[in-house]
């Protein structure tokens, strides 16, 4: 199995700011995911992000507001940006557990703790 | 097109009474079905998943799930709940295709463990 870190755990932020959340993973994955999970809900998919392309964004979501690098098969960062209290949430990173051979399969980051005041 | 659906946002039982977590789920196409647990302040763990083949799937931690097609429904159970069950569930479906298809995931159930 594939072990992820996130960077940082939690953050408090002040409205207007960014924070840039960090996903490492112990080894060579495709494809990589950002969710969100607001207080209390399910997980809502925020990107699909793979090496070498442009993030694939879902509805609701635009790259303007999340910002997504994939510099390499073992990292990628999601970023906030001018945030409000309505980004308060947990973001969650995963990956793509195929590789692995358990199709379809993902694999979970402790998740970054977001408030946003 | 896919959704899940899971009867009962909070679930509370007695220990070492049996558990029992609802899901249901709508597909176009033949799904994989997927049960994740959350534990406080951590990520998402895989309990167990249905691809294909034997309908009644067993996964960590005594947990185990039947596939009913005719029903739609992927419901969890374990005979007997520990405290260390305390945590929020999680059901999930995709589509089985030759590539990845994106995974949706139910709103949740809190399960709480009584003493």
């Amino acid at each position: 199995s594939a072990v992820i870190s996130q960077k940082p755990s939690r953050d408090i932020c002040q409205r207007g700011t960014s924070l840039t959340i960090q996903c490492q993973v112990d080894s060579q994955v495709t494809m990589m995911f950002w969710y969100r999970q607001q207080p209390g809900q399910s997980l809502t998919l925020i990107a699909t992000a793979n090496q070498g392309s442009e993030a694939t964004y879902e509805s609701g979501f635009v790259i303007d507001k999340f910002p997504i690098s994939r510099p390499n098969l073992t990292f990628s960062t999601l970023t906030v940006s001018n945030m409000s209290p309505e980004d308060s949430s947990i973001y969650l990173c995963s990956v793509d557990a195929s590789t692995s051979g358990r199709y379809n399969e993902q694999f979970f980051g402790p998740g970054t703790r977001l408030t946003v005041l | 097109a896919q959704s899940v659906t899971q009867l009962g946002s909070h679930v509370s039982v007695s220990e070492g009474a049996l558990v029992l977590l609802r899901c249901n789920y709508s597909s176009s196409v033949p799904p994989y079905l997927f049960w994740y647990v959350q534990y406080p302040n951590q990520g998402l763990q895989l309990l167990l998943k249905y691809t294909t083949g034997a309908t009644l799937v067993k996964g960590i931690n005594g947990f185990e799930a039947e596939f009913k097609k005719s029903e739609t429904s992927f419901h969890l159970t374990k005979p007997s709940a520990h405290m260390s069950d305390a945590a929020e569930y999680f059901c999930a479906v995709s589509a089985v295709k030759t590539s990845y298809d994106k995974v949706i995931f139910g709103p949740g159930t809190s399960l709480s463990v009584i003493p």
